[in-house]
Formats: structure tokens, C-alpha cells, sequence
């Protein structure tokens, strides 16, 4: 079936270092992919999304890569600061299913 | 912009008894959504509804599970009886118009404690 794997489950980073979150999709069919940030005790809160007639979309610290030949896309956070701490999750999703496919989640942890 | 609202935001209870959960949607959006989030098995979609009309309800766990969307801006999620493995957090979440393809925009969660 229809599946997102997401690599790493943990990550620690010094301050100021960058945090790269990758993940992978089965779906061929798949062109839209956000990815959610949550803090503890928190719901998921959309932090960036990309749809597939791009190859890149920053905002500010955080961009997304988008690789539909391999079906791979990646969260790429700059400069980390301890706030950036939580859970990310990736997803994918197609204009033809309001359905999301969830990676199973990175838990961020950046070191002061 | 509110976002989505849900309440309670914790609710403990015993076996056996009857829960119900609320979600006010965002204004203006279509879609909601009901999703369970555990640790062994992350994020679960329950129920998808569309202008009210509940489209897909394939990931209810069981008949205890029941939803509902009187309107555009109400939804429950009632477990009756209610056991310990229904411990979790239940998020509810929206999107405009019919939600495909489309950002789903998440509401802070109720945490679920069955005893």
C-alpha cells in the first residue's frame, strides 16, 4: 500500500547547525507535501509546504526539496535554535484524495 | 483566524463510560477531519466529512466510535463504552473546499486518559 518513510526518528543538533529531515514515497501519484512541526502537548501546526511543479520553496530558516524522480523530499532547517525542538512530521498527498500519508515522525532536538 | 477549536483539551474516565469530543472547524472550510495519534501507531484518520456529510468513515476503530457534523461549524466524536486501549490524543483538523490536495489546518488536540 501507500507509504512515507521518514528518516531520522531522532536528531540532535548543536545550536546553529542545520537539521535535514528526509523523506520517502511510494505513490507515484503523490504532489503535494507538507510538512507539520509539533510541539509538545501541542496539534501539528503547518511549518512549509511544497507541490510538485517546483523543485525547492524556502521560508526564511526552513526550505523543502522536492525529488519526484526518486520520490524523496526533505525538510532542510538553518541555523536551529532550541525553539526549533518538537516533532516533525512529512506527509503526501494528491489532488485526486483528501487523504495524507504520514511519515512516522523526527523527533528534533537542539542542544544550547 | 481562531484556527480549529476543540474541547475538553483532557479528559480522564473510566471503563465503560460514554466520551465525547467537540471540534469547531475554521471558519469557512469544507472538509474536517478526525484523526487519532498514538505512539505505537502515530497518526490514524477516524472519519473525513465534506460539507457536513461524513464521506469516509473506513478508519473508525469499532461501532463504540460514532461521529457527527450537525453543521458547518460542529463536530463530535463520541466513544460509548469507552475502554483503556481508546487512550490518546484525538486531534481534529480542516481544510477548504474539499480538502483534496489541499492543507489540512490541525486543532490542539483532546488528550484521552480511559482508567
Amino acid at each position: 500500500g501507500e507509504n512515507v518513510e521518514q528518516h531520522p526518528s531522532t536528531l540532535s543538533v548543536q545550536e546553529g547547525d542545520s537539521a535535514v529531515i528526509k523523506c520517502t514515497y511510494s505513490d507515484s501519484a503523490s504532489n503535494y507535501f507538507p510538512w507539520y512541526k509539533q510541539e509538545l502537548g501541542k496539534g501539528p501546526q503547518l511549518i512549509i509546504d511544497i507541490r510538485s511543479n517546483v523543485g525547492e520553496k524556502k521560508d526564511q530558516r526552513i526550505a523543502v526539496t522536492l525529488n519526484k524522480t526518486a520520490k524523496h523530499f526533505s525538510l532542510h532547517i538553518t541555523e536551529t535554535q532550541p525553539e526549533d525542538s518538537a516533532v516533525y512530521f512529512c506527509a503526501a498527498s494528491h489532488s485526486g484524495t483528501y487523504k495524507y500519508i504520514f511519515g512516522t515522525g523526527t523527533r528534533l532536538k537542539v542542544l544550547a | 483566524d481562531a484556527g480549529v477549536i476543540q474541547s475538553p483539551r483532557h479528559e480522564v474516565t473510566e471503563m465503560g463510560q460514554e466520551v465525547t469530543l467537540r471540534c469547531k472547524p475554521i471558519s469557512g472550510h469544507n472538509s474536517l477531519f478526525w484523526y487519532r495519534q498514538t505512539m505505537m501507531r502515530g497518526l490514524e484518520l477516524l472519519i473525513y466529512f465534506n460539507n457536513n456529510v461524513p464521506i469516509d468513515d473506513s478508519g473508525m476503530p469499532e461501532d463504540r466510535f460514532s461521529a457527527k457534523m450537525p453543521n458547518a461549524s460542529f463536530s463530535t466524536l463520541k466513544i460509548q463504552p469507552s475502554e483503556p486501549r481508546d487512550s490518546a490524543v484525538y486531534f481534529c483538523a480542516s481544510s477548504p473546499a474539499q480538502g483534496v490536495g489541499e492543507t489540512q489546518y490541525f486543532g490542539p488536540g483532546t488528550r484521552l486518559l480511559v482508567l
